[in-house]
């Protein structure tokens, strides 16, 4: 099993330019989550998909838009890029939101830098 | 969402046990709570979870008193390889938030 991956694992993008950062786990797994951390800081939920069909905002939505295509992936895109979204993106995902299926799976992270 | 807090920082040499405690005073009947381990440029990791009294694993131990309002993760002798940033959430329902967690610094 792969886990969770994300594409790219690197980007820098001029402001105002667009991108989508790809997202897929294999778990089969129904809650997938979107987090951006800055330098020094926690992680920030942007976006979360409770289970297929479905998704949510976290506590920094602004300027971000997310797909959840099917089961395993989970896309985040960026519309207008802005210097205030350069950070680490995590995508993560857990089996459901029962106690018993508190484990997160983390990404290795897309270091996104907007000029 | 239950709020956490936590120290910012703890320093400790190799071979102690590691005690960070974390405060979730609003926390709800429902709620329970998870530990996550994070290193550079890596995305956090899971350690541990618990809803009351005392839960271990094979790499930590989560104490927790029985009015819930805290929790206290216990790392029995660590090493350097311990050095990280230790996350507590409150876990309501798949609803948590990350707060900015506590740097172990681990020392010779």
């Amino acid at each position: 099993n792969a886990g969770v991956t994300q594409t790219p694992k690197f980007q820098v993008l001029k402001t105002g330019q667009s991108m989508t950062l790809q997202c897929a786990q294999d778990m089969n797994h129904n809650s997938m989550y979107w987090y951006r951390q800055d330098p020094g800081m926690g992680l920030r939920l942007i976006y979360y998909s409770a289970s297929e069909g479905t998704t949510d905002k976290g506590e920094v939505p602004n300027g971000y838009n997310v797909s959840r295509l099917n089961k395993r992936e989970f896309s985040l895109r960026l519309e207008s890029a802005a210097p205030s979204q350069t950070s680490v993106y995590f995508c993560a995902s857990r089996a459901g939101l029962g106690q018993g299926e508190a484990e997160q799976y983390f990404g290795p992270g897309t270091r996104l830098t907007v000029t | 969402l239950a709020k956490t807090t936590q120290p910012i920082s703890m320093d400790s040499y190799e071979g102690q046990e590691v005690n960070i405690t974390c405060s979730h005073n609003n926390i709800a009947t429902n709620d329970y709570i998870t530990w996550y381990q994070q290193f550079p440029s890596q995305g956090p990791r899971f350690i541990i979870q618990g809803y009351k009294t005392k839960v271990t694993n094979e790499v930590a131990s989560l104490f927790i008193p029985a009015d819930r309002k805290s929790s206290t993760l216990s790392l029995p002798r660590v090493s350097l390889s311990d050095t990280a940033v230790y996350y507590c959430l409150v876990d309501s329902w798949g609803k948590f938030q990350f707060g900015a967690g506590t740097q172990v610094v681990v020392t010779p």
